[in-house]
């Protein structure tokens, strides 16, 4: 079993729909959870941070993690065909420092 | 763009070679992180280095090394190479050895026919 597992997609929506992303994960002992960026043919950029469990919203994006259900998700609200991209997400744990990354899944946001 | 240098671009090898990938990080960075990226597996974390010291290892299979040279450039040597080794090679950096603080090149896309 992978430590992080993430759908593939691809996921296809028009423009202005609302995004959800999600992420599940085994190892109940990661703390800090990241989602990354990543367009065509360029590196994966950080997106969002999170620590524990909770919400964190910037701008359009909300980041979302549920230790209980070792759960992650990125919303993505009033989407937009620039969001078109590769999300992977990505976790460590509170000791050490090795990210643990999904494989990613493909949006494309239909104008 | 990040800042991060990666060359080549793209590669395209036969079975049983050995090819170099090489990255310059950020001004200033003295970290330097590989991964290796196929559709299979996702983002795999191979190799960290801190300041030409390997500091962290992942899944780095015994047929592939780095180095970071003084310069603080890295290079990432992969041998005998399969056909699974086909895949995007990412480099990455950090000022401080902190992998929150990784900025992302723009990878070397590797084909081994």
């Amino acid at each position: 079993q992978k430590e992080v597992e993430q759908d593939p997609g691809p996921l296809s929506v028009p423009e202005g729909a609302i995004v959800s992303l999600n992420c599940t994960y085994s190892n109940s002992a990661f703390q800090y959870f990241m989602w990354y960026r990543q367009y065509s043919r360029k590196g994966p950029e950080l997106l969002m941070y999170t620590y524990s469990s909770g919400n964190k919203e910037d701008g359009r994006f909300t980041a979302q993690v549920d230790k209980s259900s070792k759960y992650i998700s990125l919303f993505i609200r009033d989407s937009q065909p620039s969001d078109s991209a590769t999300y992977l997400c990505a976790m460590r744990l509170n000791t050490g420092n090795q990210f643990y990354f999904g494989t990613g899944t493909s949006l494309t946001v239909i104008p | 763009d990040s800042g991060v240098t990666q060359t080549p671009k793209h590669l395209i090898t036969a079975t049983g070679q050995r090819v170099t990938l090489r990255c310059s990080p950020r001004s200033g960075d003295l970290s330097v992180y590989w991964y290796q990226q196929s559709l299979d597996q996702g983002l795999q974390f191979l190799i960290q280095y801190y300041n030409g010291e390997e500091r962290a290892k992942g899944n780095i299979l015994e047929r592939f090394s780095a180095q970071q040279f003084p310069d603080l450039h890295s290079e990432l040597n992969l041998s005998s190479l399969e056909l699974g080794d086909s895949a995007l090679y990412f480099c990455a950096s950090s000022e401080k050895g902190l992998w929150d603080e990784q900025f992302f090149g723009p990878g070397t896309r590797l084909t081994v026919l």
